[in-house]
């Protein structure tokens, strides 16, 4: 399989659920990103892996937990959500920095938090 | 410190139209451009990219964007807008960092396609 896989596709979850977010992919990139897309918002940028090693973190609440433990897979850990936490999380892939092929991204995981 | 600007969050072509959307960026250096696409549920996926050969860039589905140092401007066209155009459209701006491309998105602009 190519590309960027992320599943499950959809999510409903209680604010007191503990969920996971997978994402994988087999295009021998070595960085890993998780973006928030919300409705009349920009794409905000939630952590990057850079070679499994987390090298950005924005500002993200303790209750989002990534984990990389691998160059191919990716995961986000939700606990005790808000309603505001509902969203289209995006999670990409790409070359090294010295290689500019730009993202490609997976189809997403529509979050909907209850 | 990179940004892009996307002018216009809705814009309306008539199919068969040209489609014209714009972006303009700031880059401290030399900018790797693209456009991505999205369609309703679905990731952003890559039309094109210019990395500093060609100022005129082709893409998929007969979309092109040329490079203009001067103007600061990567715009988007099409020369005759399908129905299946409509999306939402995204220009960004990347620099590399420490391993890893640091893309800054725009906002987006939604395209319709009126029959």
């Amino acid at each position: 399989e190519t590309g960027v896989t992320q599943t499950p596709r959809h999510l409903v979850m209680g604010m007191t659920n503990k969920k996971s977010l997978k994402c994988e992919q087999h295009l021998g990139h070595n960085a890993m990103y998780w973006y928030k897309q919300s409705a009349k918002k920009p794409l905000e940028l939630m952590f990057v892996y850079s070679l499994e090693e987390r090298v950005e973190n924005n500002s993200v609440p303790s209750r989002f937990s990534p984990e990389c433990p691998n160059s191919s897979h990716l995961f986000l850990h939700l606990h005790t959500l808000q309603p505001e936490d509902s969203a289209l999380y995006l999670c990409a892939s790409s070359q090294a920095a010295g290689e500019v092929g730009g993202y490609t991204f997976g189809s997403g995981t529509r979050l909907t938090v209850v | 410190a990179q940004s892009v600007t996307q002018l216009g969050s809705h814009v309306s072509v008539s199919e068969g139209a040209l489609v014209l959307l714009r972006c303009n960026y700031s880059s401290s250096v030399p900018p790797y451009l693209f456009w991505y696409v999205q369609y309703p549920n679905q990731g952003l996926q890559l039309l094109l990219k210019y990395t500093s050969a060609a100022t005129l860039v082709k893409g998929i589905n007969g979309f092109e964007a040329e490079f203009k140092k001067s103007e600061t401007s990567f715009h988007l066209t099409k020369p005759s807008a399908h129905m299946s155009d409509a999306a939402e459209y995204f220009c960004a701006v990347s620099e590399g960092s420490g391993g890893y491309q640091k893309v800054t998105f725009g906002t987006g602009t939604k395209l319709q396609v009126i029959p």
